[in-house]
């Protein structure tokens, strides 16, 4: 069963905006990782937030985790073109090498 | 430099007619997993290999079947593949033990049925 609900399905901003993306999930996590899909083609890794970590940066992306909530943010500053793309959460559960994704956002930046 | 390989990125059968998709990896990775993704979905876990070790998961229909003969490869079979098995096979691994737990994509294999 999915673990990650996202939220907007779909989201479409003009370049150079902030998009902010939201993942929620149900049972206790190990980590969270959050990953880009292109259309037609494979999952990308981004990023990764441990359950003991509260935010975490890298290039454009900063990421957040709120565990009393099971929720998690997805922030991509100054948007490109480039960045459209399906962006998806998924969880790891302690005790097993399970990775579950969430429903996924649509982003779509316009040029 | 291309890490996981799926072949073939798009294939097309009939109704009916057995397919394999094959997964090759150059990380030496000791897990391996299998997708199914529609159109619009979240990529569904259909099971996994821990070393060896095959894990199924409990939703996972009896047609798809799965073989890992060696750390590099793993094929997915689908054995009498219906029109709801049209989908893109992601083909994953990662290397449990290690400090990420990130997953390694293929490109896909899209499956078409006629």
């Amino acid at each position: 069963s999915q673990q990650g609900e996202e939220d907007p399905q779909a989201l479409s901003i003009q370049e150079g905006e902030n998009a902010t993306m939201n993942c929620s999930y149900k049972t206790s996590i190990n980590n969270l990782q959050w990953y880009r899909q292109n259309s037609g083609r494979g999952l990308v890794h981004l990023i990764l937030i441990r359950s003991n970590e509260r935010e975490k940066h890298s290039g454009r992306l900063r990421v957040t985790l709120d565990t009393s909530k099971k929720s998690s943010s997805l922030l991509i500053t100054a948007s490109r073109a480039a960045d459209t793309a399906s962006y998806f959460c998924a969880t790891s559960n302690f005790g097993n090498e399970k990775l579950t994704f969430g429903t996924g956002t649509r982003l779509t930046i316009i040029p | 430099d291309a890490m996981v390989i799926q072949n073939p990125r798009y294939q097309v059968t009939q109704f009916g007619k057995p397919v394999t998709l094959s997964c090759s990896q150059t990380l030496n990775h000791n897990v391996m997993y299998w997708y199914q993704q529609k159109s619009s979905q979240a990529p569904k876990l259909l099971f996994h290999y821990y070393d060896k070790d095959f894990n199924n998961e409990a939703d996972t229909p009896d047609n798809f079947q799965s073989r890992r003969p060696n750390t590099s490869f793993c094929f997915l079979d689908i054995r009498s593949p219906g029109l709801g098995d049209a989908a893109m096979y992601l083909c994953a691994t990662s290397r449990v033990g290690g400090n990420t737990g990130e997953l390694f994509f293929g490109e896909g294999s899209r499956l078409t049925v006629l």
